[in-house]
């Protein structure tokens, strides 16, 4: 079934450090969902690409939708302590139009 | 716009009881998923409607679980009855179009005794 890498698992930073994780899949999407999660809360969602090649930031944060189509990352400049959280990647694949395949997210955490 | 809306924000019930959840989406999403989020199995979908019609319900794990979506501004997500291996966090997101930028409510966290 169609599976989505996302790494690494959990990410020590020291504050005002630079973010970056990635997803992998060996499947092809066309959509590329970055989202944060808040212990008790929802996902919520960071940064959507729709196209090959994309690059978009939204305030300190950047992804990029691969070329291949196959992988995105996500990149957090000068973290600050609200970071902390969970971030996940979801993909739509190309043979569905709603089923989201999620990575298994990587947990930030700001050491003190 | 107040986001998803989900109640109750936690729920504590005993096996076997009726347990309803509540969600109204985005007003003007057209998409509307049910996900069950625990620790062992991350997020999983259990049923996305579209225009207020079920279209995958692949994901309900059993009979038990059933989901409703009256009109475009309601759905009820039932368990009946409730078991302690239910226990977990449900989600309600909706979009605007299919998978496309989901927004996700506060969830529900249940427990089952």
């Amino acid at each position: 079934g169609q599976q989505l890498n996302q790494s690494p698992q959990s990410m020590f930073i020291q504050e005002g450090e630079d973010v970056s994780m990635n997803c992998t899949s060996s499947s092809i999407f066309n959509t590329w969902l970055w989202y944060k999660q808040d212990p008790g809360e929802g996902p919520v969602l960071l940064i959507a690409l729709y196209k090959a090649g994309e690059l978009t930031s939204n305030g300190r944060l950047t992804a990029q939708f691969g070329i291949t189509r196959k992988d995105s990352f996500l990149n957090i400049s000068a973290s600050i302590p609200s970071d902390v959280g969970i971030y996940f990647c979801a993909g739509l694949y190309m043979d569905s139009n709603y089923q989201l395949i999620w990575g298994a997210g990587t947990k930030l955490i700001i050491k003190p | 716009d107040a986001g998803v809306i989900q109640s109750p924000r936690h729920e504590v019930t005993e096996m076997g009881q009726e347990v309803t959840l509540r969600c109204k989406p985005i007003s003007g999403h057209n998409s509307l998923f049910w996900y069950r989020q625990t620790m062992m199995r991350g997020l999983e979908l259990l049923i996305y409607f579209n225009n207020n019609v079920p279209i995958d319900d692949s994901g309900m794990p059993e009979d038990r679980f059933s989901a409703k979506m009256p009109n475009a501004s309601f759905s009820t997500l039932k368990i009946q009855p409730s078991e302690p291996r239910d226990s977990a966090v449900y989600f309600c997101a909706s979009s605007f179009k299919g998978g496309q930028g989901q927004f996700f409510g506060p969830g529900t966290r249940l427990t089952v005794l």
